[in-house]
C-alpha cells in the first residue's frame, strides 16, 4: 500500500497564528480528504481534494497531485481548532483510505 | 447531509463474549462501507471493505473469523467482535461512501469505544 507521511508531528500554536500541515503521498492518489478528529474521536470531514485548492472559513486545502503532496493551511487559530489533524489518500478504485500518522495541533489562549 | 452513526458509543464486555456494533448511514444510501479500528494515540487503520449484498474483503492480518461483518442493506453494516479478548479493546470507527468501484468522499462514525474485561 501507499505510505502516507504527515508532518510536523506535533503543533503547538498562540490563539492568532497561522499554520501549515503537510501530507506527502508515496504513490499517485485518486482521493484525498482531510479531516480533523476531536476530543470524542469523532472524524469530521474538512476537505475531499484529490486535486486543485479549496477554502472553507479560515481551512484552505491544496494538493499537488503531480508531486504527491497536500497542504493544509489554518489560518486565525482558535483553540476549538485543537485536535488532531489527518490526512488520508486511495489509490485503488473502491476508494480504500490510507491514513498518515496526524498531526497533533494545540491552541493556546 | 452525509451523516452516518454508530450504535453504541460504547461497550464493555468480559472476555469470551460477542459484541455487535452497527454503522448507519441516515441520509444516503451507501453502498460501500469501511470499518477502522484506532488504538490510542495511533492512526486509524482498514480493517475491511463491505458492500452491500455481498462478502466482506478484509485487509492483511484481520482474522476474519474474528471479526464478522455483514452489510444487508444501503444504509446499515454491522461488525461482530467475535470471543472477545483484552487485546480487541480498540476504539472501530466505520465510514460509508454512495457507490462501489467508484471514488467519492468516505464520511465517518463517531466510533464504538469496546473495553474487553
Amino acid at each position: 500500500g501507499i505510505q502516507v507521511e504527515q508532518s510536523p508531528p506535533d503543533l503547538i500554536l498562540q490563539e492568532g497564528a497561522n499554520s501549515t500541515l503537510r501530507c506527502n503521498f508515496s504513490d499517485s492518489v485518486n482521493n484525498l480528504q482531510w479531516f480533523h478528529q476531536n476530543p470524542w474521536g469523532q472524524l469530521i470531514n474538512l476537505f475531499y481534494i484529490p486535486s486543485g485548492t479549496k477554502q472553507n472559513g479560515r481551512l484552505s486545502a491544496t494538493t499537488v497531485a503531480t508531486e504527491r503532496y497536500s497542504l493544509l493551511y489554518i489560518s486565525s487559530s482558535q483553540t476549538t481548532d485543537s485536535g488532531v489533524y489527518f490526512c488520508a489518500g486511495a489509490t485503488d478504485s473502491w476508494g480504500k483510505l490510507q491514513f498518515g500518522a496526524g498531526t497533533q495541533v494545540v491552541v493556546t489562549p | 447531509g452525509a451523516v452516518v452513526s454508530q450504535h453504541p458509543s460504547w461497550v464493555i464486555c468480559k472476555s469470551g463474549t460477542s459484541v455487535k456494533i452497527e454503522c448507519r448511514s441516515l441520509d444516503f444510501q451507501a453502498t460501500t462501507m469501511f470499518w477502522y479500528r484506532q488504538f490510542p494515540k495511533q492512526s486509524l487503520m482498514l480493517m475491511a471493505t463491505s458492500n452491500e449484498g455481498s462478502k466482506a474483503t478484509y485487509e492483511q492480518g484481520v482474522e476474519k473469523d474474528k471479526f464478522l461483518i455483514n452489510h444487508a442493506s444501503l444504509t446499515l453494516s454491522t461488525l461482530t467482535v467475535t470471543s472477545a479478548h483484552p487485546e480487541d479493546s480498540s476504539f472501530y470507527i466505520c465510514s460509508a461512501k454512495t457507490g462501489a468501484r467508484v471514488i467519492y468522499e468516505q464520511y465517518f462514525g463517531p466510533g464504538t469505544r469496546l473495553t474487553v474485561t
